[in-house]
């Protein structure tokens, strides 16, 4: 069974904490996502992956930054977490030649306060 | 104006109805039509895929696509409870390469009552 762990199921941080997020995948797959969802807006993109090492941003990088060091790990960063930072994030990952269907995380829940 | 704009419900329809839910997008490049599945506390799973315009069924699922309206849509016929879920549309302009990005909807929530 195909599977994309992520770290936390609930997180509770502090405006100013760094915050990571991690995530892995057992399915040797070449492009890793971090989005987030709220309510009325749908999944949005932070950053996503498409080798070891490498970065995209996606439609709302600001304030986040990613890392992946190892294939099937992907690293989600609140450099100095906000309020308006509080959110449901899910982390995906696809075969590069399969990019429309995305395997996601159950998500973790963040709230900063 | 949304890339994507989904209504977001939430539908409640009785078990045994065809469902139907709908996607208009503005951005007249996108090719690639995805439906997914969101269960409450999981992670969206995709549901059906399309490239370009025309129907394709699986199961009780049927996806449509209309170019020329810059809609789709899903079909859900005979509904059961365990239909009852978030339903995202997602699109992209690009093949598959590098990572392409996905555009979604916000989803809509549909609850199937027994």
């Amino acid at each position: 069974d195909v599977k994309v762990t992520q770290s936390s199921r609930y997180l509770v941080k502090r405006t100013g904490e760094k915050v990571f997020l991690e995530c892995v995948q057992d399915m040797d797959h070449e492009n890793m996502f971090w989005y987030r969802q709220d309510p009325g807006l749908g999944l949005r993109l932070i950053y996503f992956s498409y080798d070891v090492k490498m970065k995209e941003k996606g439609d709302i990088p600001e304030g986040y930054s990613v890392s992946r060091e190892k294939k099937e790990r992907f690293s989600l960063i609140l450099e100095s977490a906000s309020t308006n930072q509080t959110s449901m994030y899910l982390c995906a990952s696809s075969r590069r030649d399969r990019g429309y269907e995305q395997y996601f995380g159950p998500g973790t829940r963040l709230t900063v306060t | 104006q949304k890339e994507v704009e989904q209504d977001p419900g939430p539908l409640s329809v009785p078990e045994g109805a065809i469902v139907s839910l709908n996607c208009t997008y503005s951005n007249s490049a996108f090719q690639y039509f995805m439906w997914y599945r969101q269960y409450s506390r999981k992670g969206p799973e995709l549901l059906m895929y399309t490239y370009s315009s025309g129907n394709k069924e699986d199961g009780r699922f049927t996806a449509q696509v209309d170019k020329s309206s810059k809609y789709i849509s899903l079909f859900i016929r005979d509904s059961q409870p365990s239909d009852s879920a978030t339903y995202l549309c997602a699109m992209s302009a690009k093949p598959w390469e590098y990572g392409n990005k996905l555009v979604f909807g916000a989803g809509t929530i549909l609850r199937v009552k027994s």
